[in-house]
């Protein structure tokens, strides 16, 4: 079984452009995380996902940052405009149900310049 | 509360000897813990799980062990072994947080042969 997927794996860019990460979760699981670890502190919470419906969207640092999951399959992230203190890794995590273990992607290691 | 700083606190074994990893969490009302163990260049990996009910459970070659008193978890390796070098992460969860996992700063376990 495939597990957890992110693309880009690694991603530089400069200060106001827009990148795009993407997730694909397990098959069949419809909860799907966003986290993110900053500066080599601990992991956050960005927001959740149940199918399509942002269940919980509290992590989300501001307006730049844009989650979708069309048709409740894989899930973007979208970063317009790209800060410095954006940079850091992105993960996507996925399970089952609510209260069951959250698999992990390798994440995607995001850079502003 | 927050942590801060680049650097996370460094536990150094040899290898055969036990480990143990502590992690106090913030929010007394948290009743499902998790310690996940990451790889450089992976996402987190589920290790084992309790929960609030409970103030220890053993997995193969690992404890937890939850004082729900002064809201500390601890994680025992038995035998650590170099495979074990990792940076560990408690989190912490509630029933009606849909799955939003709390983590904690984080514990860099290096093992020497």
């Amino acid at each position: 079984e495939a597990g957890v997927t992110q693309f880009p794996s690694h991603s530089v860019i400069e200060k106001g452009q827009t990148v795009t990460l993407r997730c694909d979760p397990i098959s069949g699981h419809d909860n799907l995380y966003w986290y993110r670890r900053v500066m080599g502190k601990e992991i956050k919470f960005l927001l959740h996902f149940v199918k399509e419906s942002k269940q919980d969207e509290s992590g989300m640092p501001n307006n730049r940052f844009l989650a979708e999951r069309t048709g409740g399959t894989y899930s973007t992230l979208k970063v317009q405009p790209a800060e410095l203190e954006d940079s850091g890794v992105y993960f996507c995590a996925s399970s089952q149900g609510r209260h069951r273990e959250q698999y992990f992607g390798p994440g995607t290691r995001l850079t502003v310049t | 509360g927050e942590s801060v700083g680049l650097h996370l606190p460094t536990l150094s074994v040899q290898e055969g000897d036990n480990s143990i990893i502590n992690c106090a969490y913030s929010n007394s009302a948290s009743d499902y813990f998790i310690w996940y163990k990451q790889e450089s260049g992976k996402g987190p990996q589920f290790i084992i799980d309790i929960r609030s009910n409970m103030d220890k459970r053993q997995g193969q070659r690992v404890t937890v062990l939850l004082n729900k008193t002064v809201k500390h978890l601890s994680l025992q390796i038995a035998a650590t072994q170099p495979g074990d070098s990792a940076v560990y992460f408690c989190a912490e969860t509630r029933v009606n947080q849909g799955g939003k996992l709390i983590f904690g700063q984080g514990t860099e376990l290096s093992v020497k042969p």
